[in-house]
C-alpha cells in the first residue's frame, strides 16, 4: 500500500462547479496534511493545510480531514479554468518531523 | 515573504562535469529540503536539513552531495551524473518546531537539470 494515494484523474468539471479531490494515507500517526497546486512546468504552491478533524475553509477552498478514516479532501467551489492544474496531497510521516510525503497528484481540468 | 530562490533555473551538464545547485531563503526557516521531480510524477524527497544538520537522506546516490553552509543557504553538489538524473530539482523550506504543526513547506521555482 502506498503511503499517500490519490486518484490520478484527469478530473474534469465544468466552470462554476465544485471540484472534489480526495486523498488517503496509511500512517495513522500522521498529524499534518497539506494540499499543493502545481501548474505544468512550475513548482508546487501551497493552497491549504489542516491539522484537526473537520473542515477548514479559505476562500473558494475547503479542506476536510477525517483521521479515523485516514482521509483528507479538498473542495474547490466555483471552479475556474485557472484552477486547472495537478493537485498534490502531502502528509508528514508520523507525528513529528519534517518528512513530507507526496501523493501522486490528481490532474484537474476545469472546462469553460 | 514566502520566497525560496533557486539558481540556476536551467542547467545542462555532461556526465563528467561537476556542478552545484543553490537555494536561498530569508524567512528564518530552520528546515530545508531537496526534492527531485520527474515528469508527471510527484516530488520525491532526497535530503532534509534541520538546524543546518543533515537529518534525512532518502538513500540518495553519492553522486548527489548536499551542503548547508548556514541557516539561509542550501547547496546540492552534482558529480558524475547519469542521463536518468535529468529532472526538476526543487528546494523547499519550513519552520522547524517540536510539534508537527506550523511546518508547511514553501518551494522554490526549481532547477531544470538535463544530463547529456
Amino acid at each position: 500500500q502506498k503511503e499517500v494515494e490519490q486518484n490520478s484523474g484527469p478530473l474534469s468539471v465544468p466552470e462554476g462547479a465544485i471540484a472534489s479531490l480526495n486523498c488517503t494515507y496509511s500512517d495513522r500517526g500522521s498529524q499534518s496534511f497539506f494540499w499543493y497546486r502545481q501548474y505544468s512546468g512550475k513548482s508546487p504552491e501551497l493552497i491549504m493545510f489542516i491539522y484537526s478533524n473537520g473542515d477548514k475553509e479559505d476562500g473558494r477552498f475547503t479542506a476536510q480531514l477525517n483521521k479515523a478514516s485516514q482521509y483528507v479532501s479538498l473542495l474547490i467551489r466555483d471552479s475556474q479554468p485557472s484552477d486547472s492544474a495537478t493537485y498534490l496531497c502531502a502528509v508528514i510521516r508520523g507525528n513529528y518531523g519534517q518528512n513530507f510525503v507526496f501523493g501522486p497528484g490528481t490532474r484537474l481540468s476545469v472546462l469553460p | 515573504d514566502t520566497e525560496v530562490t533557486q539558481t540556476p533555473k536551467h542547467l545542462v551538464m555532461g556526465m563528467t562535469n561537476k556542478k552545484s545547485l543553490k537555494c536561498e531563503q530569508h524567512m528564518g526557516h530552520r528546515a530545508m529540503y531537496w526534492y527531485k521531480q520527474k515528469a508527471k510524477k510527484p516530488p520525491e524527497l532526497m535530503f532534509v536539513y534541520s538546524y543546518e544538520k543533515l537529518s534525512i537522506n532518502e538513500s540518495v546516490p553519492s553522486r548527489f552531495s548536499p551542503e548547508c553552509p548556514n541557516s539561509s543557504l542550501l547547496n546540492l553538489h552534482l558529480h558524475a551524473l547519469q542521463p536518468e538524473d535529468s529532472a526538476l530539482y526543487l528546494c523547499a523550506s519550513s519552520r522547524r518546531s517540536r510539534s508537527s504543526k506550523d511546518t508547511e513547506a514553501f518551494f522554490g521555482q526549481g532547477t531544470r537539470l538535463t544530463v547529456v
